[in-house]
């Protein structure tokens, strides 16, 4: 049960795309559709942005959008806003009713 | 309103025990499988444990294993976690999540906040 792994930090300036990786293993990300992405802003609980790799859920911007590739996951934010600012984890089943989130990004809009 | 909202934190010492409470209110709480997630101060977070809706699956995160227990009682709306042999370790907010029956999270409480501390 290692968390899954994310980059410490991403930056982009507003308008701008940025993407935001999460890796795991064939026991998680890799062998499950079930990849989803929480939003937190500080002080703040974690809001869902993507379920399922790459479905929004309702009142999520469309610029947000999610990818996976064998072991690997992604998440892109598209045109970038000052209310992006905020840390991002990513979250995968792994089976037997258990769960593993990514090691959180943190991401700055400069 | 849809929430949950958890209860039961506090300061406890090394090797105490404390119950925390989710208590779920505007849907049918019988009907989903529920989860505590953790978040240690000023870092990430982490699954703890999950509970089935009628509690027949359950399981726990290798690092609390044979020490938290998950429960619920249906009748009363409520998710439980029995932590015992409590280590500094421990120290963070709880947040009871519900599981929406595809895998993720999708309602989450404010948390509540374990401090394990001498």
């Amino acid at each position: 049960q290692s968390a899954l792994t994310q980059p410490r930090s991403v930056s982009g300036s507003p308008g701008q795309s940025v993407t935001i990786s999460c890796t795991g293993t064939s026991s998680d990300v890799g062998g499950y559709k079930f990849v989803s992405w929480y939003q937190q802003h500080p002080g703040k609980v974690p809001k869902l942005v993507i379920f399922d790799v790459n479905k929004r859920p309702s009142g999520v911007p469309d610029r947000f959008s999610g990818s996976k590739s064998g072991n690997t996951a992604s998440l892109t934010i598209s045109r970038l806003q000052a209310e992006d600012e905020a840390d991002y984890y990513c979250s995968s089943y792994a089976g037997s009713y258990t769960y593993v989130f990514g090691s959180g990004t943190m991401v700055n809009v400069l | 309103e849809v929430q949950v909202v958890e209860s039961g934190g506090g300061l406890v010492k090394p090797g105490g025990s404390l119950r925390l409470s989710c208590a779920a209110s505007g849907f049918p709480f019988r009907d989903y499988s529920m989860n505590w997630v953790r978040q240690t101060p000023g870092k990430g977070l982490e699954w703890v444990s999950s509970i089935s809706s009628f509690s027949t699956l359950v399981n726990y995160a290798d690092s609390v294993r044979g020490r938290f227990t998950i429960s619920r009682d249906n009748a009363k709306n409520s998710l439980y976690l029995q932590m015992d042999s409590l280590t500094a370790e421990d120290t963070a907010v709880y947040y009871c999540a519900r599981e929406s029956g595809m895998e993720y999270f999708d309602l989450w409480g404010r948390g509540t906040l374990v401090t394990v501390s001498s």
